[in-house]
């Protein structure tokens, strides 16, 4: 029941661009995305809704593809704070998180 | 405007013991989802309690019980504990209201992290 994602790990020059995917074996009703710092709280992003609809982040944006049950997350020209861990989150009846993308963002 | 707020921070216990953690969640908030997360894994879903019932349960032993009390604050209770219980435990809360969670999630704490020995 748990997404899965990928890559589990991804790394960065800063003003580079990077993409995290997740996907569902069930029907969702929406897809969240998360970031986490080391030693921090899970950090609420971005939410996809089906039928299309975006809520989240200025220079973070995310596709949600129903059919497939897909997920991606965009992160472009990325900056330091963007390092982090990534999980996407989707909701059926309650909330289950992938293990999550590492993300480290060099200068 | 408080977050959700955990107690305690840190926690050593010994295998075999009781332990209870503690959750208060953000203000205007009544529900509250409890996760268990491992060290480099993503947070894995225990319960969730709305109207101080639990309304959904994860793949957990009965070992993990949990309580809401009316001012929607949470307790996770877990009995004779395992060395693999060692994690961080994570308190998330949003508004019962389905509309709500997927307009705007759910809000974390920083969690409890529990260590057995």
């Amino acid at each position: 029941q748990q997404p899965v994602q990928s890559p589990q790990a991804v790394i960065l020059r800063e003003g580079e661009d990077a993409v995290i995917n997740c996907s569902s074996s069930k029907a969702l009703y929406s897809v969240h995305w998360y970031r986490q710092k080391h030693g921090e709280a899970p950090v609420f992003l971005m939410i996809l809704l089906k039928g299309g609809e975006q809520k989240g982040h200025e220079k973070i944006s995310a596709s949600f593809n129903e059919k497939k049950q897909q997920s991606s997350l965009y992160l472009t020209a990325s900056q330091l704070s963007y390092s982090g861990t990534y999980f996407c989150g989707t909701e059926f009846d309650d909330m289950r998180f992938g293990a999550g993308t590492r993300l480290t963002v060099k200068p | 405007d408080a977050g959700v707020t955990q107690s305690p921070t840190h926690l050593i216990k010994t295998r075999g013991q009781q332990v209870t953690l503690r959750c208060s969640p953000k203000s205007g908030h009544d529900t509250v989802s409890w996760y268990q997360q491992a060290l480099g894994q993503g947070p894995q879903f225990i319960f969730q309690y709305y109207e101080e019932e639990e309304r959904q349960r994860g793949n957990f032993p009965d070992r993990f019980s949990g309580h809401q009390f009316p001012n929607y604050s949470s307790e996770l209770n877990v009995n004779a504990l395992l060395l693999g219980d060692s994690a961080l435990y994570l308190c998330a809360s949003s508004f019962g209201n389905r509309g709500f969670v997927r307009n705007y999630g759910y809000t974390f704490g920083s969690g409890t992290r529990l260590t057995v020995v």
